[in-house]
């Protein structure tokens, strides 16, 4: 299996521009978790997915943010509009469901805002 | 909420056993210790898990103290690779979330 797939690995953006991150998990994970990782907050939960569904989204730091599971085979978060404090790398993973002590993790997007 | 106390940084010989150690003074009854490591601008990986026995895999040994307070996470012959940032978390087994705290930066030293 390739593991978890995220795109872009970088994007550079304009403050109040649309960003739009993407994941692909790992074939037969039912559960997919989106984080952002930034040196002052470290890593942080937003948003997980069981089967598609979103289950806690209390993560999320704001309107802002969304994110989407339309099938069990890719999941999108997206920025609108982007701020320069969203800066981070964010990481997604998938697990064969929420339970699972190994959560398999993506390389990451590395997210800057200007 | 990070419910562990790591040491913020720790250096080891190569070839060398590398011996993490993690607190976890208000562990539950229910709540298992897991170890994940971060290598440098990779996500997070999975190393070993454990309640109240010591665990062994291929990549490492879990010590859990008789009262369950603090562990250990021991890698037997530390390489350059293995250089990263270890997490140590407690988790219920039914829990569906990982609060990664901050970490111990291990740094193998040749």
């Amino acid at each position: 299996d390739a593991g978890v797939i995220q795109s872009p690995r970088h994007e550079v953006t304009e403050m109040g521009q649309e960003v739009t991150l993407r994941c692909k998990p790992i074939s037969g994970h039912n559960s997919l978790f989106w984080y952002r990782q930034t040196m002052m907050r470290g890593l942080e939960l937003l948003i997980y997915f069981n089967n598609n569904v979103p289950i806690d989204d209390s993560g999320m730091p704001e309107d802002r943010f969304s994110a989407k599971m339309p099938n069990a085979s890719f999941s999108t978060l997206k920025i609108q509009p982007s701020e320069p404090r969203d800066s981070a790398v964010y990481f997604c993973a998938s697990s064969v469901d929420s339970y699972s002590y190994e959560q398999y993790f993506g390389p990451g997007t590395r997210l800057t805002v200007t | 909420d990070a419910k562990t106390t790591q040491p913020t940084s720790m250096d080891c010989a190569e070839g060398r056993a590398a011996n993490l150690p993690c607190n976890h003074s208000t562990i539950s009854g229910n709540e298992y210790v897991y170890w994940y490591r971060q290598i440098h601008s990779q996500g997070p990986q999975y190393i070993i898990h454990g309640l109240k026995n010591n665990e062994t895999n291929e990549m490492a040994s879990l010590i859990i103290t008789e009262d369950r307070k603090s562990s250990t996470l021991i890698l037997p012959h530390a390489t350059l690779r293995d250089t990263a940032v270890y997490y140590c978390i407690v988790r219920v087994a039914s829990g569906n979330q990982f609060y990664f705290g901050t970490g111990t930066s291990l740094t193998v030293i040749p």
